[in-house]
């Protein structure tokens, strides 16, 4: 059973295209998380929901924009992407908006901007 | 400003050696400290978790020791196996959640 799911698991799209990325969590969490993967490897958070209300929107271009239809599922949607977009996204989630909760990761999604 | 830092940035060690990675904190105030596994092409996993009072947290083979005094952290691995080979990245969270900090994490190879 997929704890955390993320979808495509590789995207491959020319600068200028909008392109969105899913993520579903199947374990009753509250809060989901987005975290941007670059090629040095650093994690950096990008935007946190709890209870599909945004907490944490961290110094993010506007171009990307997070959905939450519900508490399972979080979206990310990048319009007119750029060459530096190109990074692994991983999608999140915890019981709750505390750091002392472990958040569980999905797969990630390889993002390739050309 | 916020910072964690590891060491070292990669690491090559034998089947069967132990080692131990480092973890170096600035947050202040703190709340806990996380090791994570993250094997090549897939998302961290969690290995121990420890907050201020306590100084070891134990995962099999995996014992991590921290010192709140000195914002130091090490995650020791006994008797590596090759599928030990991932990036092993600290991160500390301060209270109320909301603030947390992940490091570069250090890419260690376990060789036969």
């Amino acid at each position: 059973d997929t704890a955390v799911s993320q979808t495509p698991k590789y995207l491959v799209t020319q600068m200028g295209n909008d392109k969105s990325i899913k993520c579903e969590q199947n374990l009753g969490h509250d809060t989901m998380y987005w975290y941007k993967q670059d090629s040095k490897k650093f994690l950096k958070i990008m935007f946190s929901y709890n209870n599909k209300e945004l907490i944490i929107n961290e110094t993010v271009p506007n171009r990307f924009s997070p959905k939450s239809p519900d508490k399972a599922h979080l979206n990310l949607h990048i319009n007119s992407l750029e060459l530096g977009d190109s990074a692994v996204y991983f999608c999140a989630s915890s019981q709750g908006n505390s750091g002392g909760y472990e958040q569980y990761f999905g797969p990630g999604t390889r993002l390739t901007v050309t | 400003k916020n910072q964690v830092e590891q060491s070292p940035q990669s690491l090559i060690i034998l089947e069967g050696k132990n080692c131990t990675l480092q973890c170096n904190y600035t947050v202040s105030p703190f709340s806990n400290l996380r090791w994570y596994k993250q094997d090549t092409g897939r998302g961290p996993v969690s290995l121990t978790i420890m907050t201020f009072s306590e100084n070891t947290k134990s995962n099999g083979r995996y014992t991590a020791t921290l010192d709140a005094d000195t914002k130091q952290s090490s995650l020791h691995i006994t008797a590596s196996q090759l599928s030990d080979s991932a990036s092993y990245i600290c991160v500390v969270s301060a209270p109320g959640g909301f603030k947390t900090i992940f490091g570069a994490g250090t890419r260690l190879f376990v060789k036969a």
